[in-house]
């Protein structure tokens, strides 16, 4: 069975640099959660979209913005990176919301140098 | 106060034992995810539930409503179980998930 998938599984970028992150939910998942998970740490809601609109914001920086596409994948766009952003981030992709049926990708480890 | 805690937050075993991790929660709740993350690799679902016991293998998860809390047992514990497992509740009023600090089990031959 399908299952949600994130690209690249791994990136470094250098400070100030930009970093865009991909997910793409499983099929007909319209709902789809970014995570960040810092090193040693609990993972954190950043933001979620559902049916391409906003549906949620966390802890999310606002270097930091997203959107999801008329596929229903989702893109977190990251600005001026700074060394604090190394991170796994990951998504989840839902069903109308639902959260009895939260699917999760292998994430993108980021690297900040 | 953590909204979901759980315990041990370490865990140390020895092949074959019996293994229960333990979560708390204070927020309402429709549903528990019992999640496995190994060293540096990503989540992995293993249970949602949001009553009684759910069984995949030698896992078993349960959950009580009316006291907030929910178990993660593995029986037959293996090297290979070695990952943090994490706890994650859905608040009642919004679908995004909060997490338990995570329980690292380390399981020696």
């Amino acid at each position: 069975a399908a299952g949600v998938i994130q690209s690249p599984r791994h990136l470094i970028k250098e400070k100030r640099e930009t970093a865009t992150l991909k997910c793409y939910p499983i099929p007909r998942h319209d709902t789809v959660y970014w995570y960040q998970q810092g090193p040693g740490q609990d993972p954190q809601f950043l933001i979620s979209f559902y049916e391409k609109m906003q549906s949620d914001k966390g802890s999310i920086p606002d270097r930091f913005s997203a959107q999801q596409f008329s596929d229903y994948h989702s893109e977190l766009n990251m600005s001026s990176l700074e060394l604090g952003d190394s991170a796994l981030y990951f998504c989840a992709s839902t069903a109308n919301r639902s959260p009895y049926e939260q699917y999760f990708g292998p994430g993108t480890r980021l690297t900040v140098t | 106060k953590n909204e979901v805690e759980q315990s041990p937050q370490n865990l140390t075993a020895q092949e074959g034992e019996f293994i229960t991790i333990n979560c708390s929660y204070s927020v309402g709740i429709s549903a528990l995810h019992w999640l496995q993350q190994h060293p540096g690799g990503g989540i992995v679902s293993l249970f949602m539930l949001s009553s009684g016991k759910k069984k995949h293998g030698r896992l078993i998860a349960t959950i009580n409503i009316q006291e907030k809390h929910s178990s993660l047992h593995i029986t037959a514990s293996h090297p290979r179980d070695s990952a943090v497992y994490i706890c994650a509740v859905p608040n009642y009023n919004t679908d995004k998930l909060i997490f338990g600090t995570g329980t690292r089990l380390q399981v020696f031959p």
